[in-house]
């Protein structure tokens, strides 16, 4: 099977542009959870997705939003962006049993100048 | 919500030796807890988890100890090798709302040393 699959790898943006990620899960999986991956936070939850509905959402702000589509491929759109959302975004992926059991992606690194 | 703290954040032991790494949890609810590596570069790897069913869970040269009643868990790495440096992260879930969220801990740089 193949893994997760996040594109782009790098972007660079500047203040107060927008950025769409995106996420392909394994085949099958219909959970879609972000992450986002700063030295100083570490791992910190964004938000999940299954079945096209959002299921969970972490402490962000609403800048930070997202969407899952019918195929479970999943989009993350932060607007207005500021240096602070400098990060690796991370994309999990996860069967529908709701058993936790995440398989990450490579992540998106986003520079933001 | 779920509160996970682990301890070392560094850790540097000679090729052969162990390395244990530990955690603690804040949600006696929590069921579920898996540890992943990670490389430079790379996303997070899921290596191994227990669930609270048991004690005790082994791998080949990886294994992870849970202990309930005192809300930890433990990797534990033997006959360590160049290749198992990395950055470790143990995780818990949020439990109550359901879904898949999982809050990590802060992260242990393992560097193995020839």
């Amino acid at each position: 099977k193949a893994g997760v699959t996040q594109t782009p790898r790098y972007l660079i943006k500047t203040r107060g542009q927008q950025v769409t990620l995106s996420c392909s899960p394994i085949s099958g999986h219909r959970s879609v959870s972000w992450y986002q991956q700063t030295p100083g936070q570490g791992l910190q939850f964004l938000f999940e997705y299954f079945s096209e509905t959002q299921r969970n959402k972490g402490n962000f702000p609403g800048r930070f939003s997202g969407r899952q589509f019918s195929n479970s491929r999943s989009e993350m759109n932060v607007s207005t962006l500021e240096l602070g959302d400098s990060a690796l975004y991370l994309c999990a992926s996860s069967g529908s049993g709701g058993n936790y059991e995440q398989y990450f992606g490579p992540g998106t690194r986003l520079t933001v100048t | 919500g779920e509160n996970v703290e682990q301890h070392p954040s560094t850790l540097s032991v000679q090729e052969g030796d162990s390395a244990v790494i530990k955690c603690t949890y804040s949600d006696s609810a929590s069921n579920y807890f898996p540890w992943y590596k990670q490389e430079l570069g790379k996303g997070p790897q899921l290596i191994i988890d227990i669930r609270s069913n048991v004690g005790e869970k082994k791998d080949q040269r990886i294994a992870v100890t849970l202990n309930k009643t005192a809300k930890h868990f433990s990797l534990h790495i033997t006959e360590t090798q160049p290749e198992d440096s990395a950055v470790y992260f143990c995780a818990a879930p949020r439990v109550t709302g359901g879904g898949n969220k999982l809050t990590f801990g802060t992260g242990t740089q393992l560097k193995v040393e020839l």
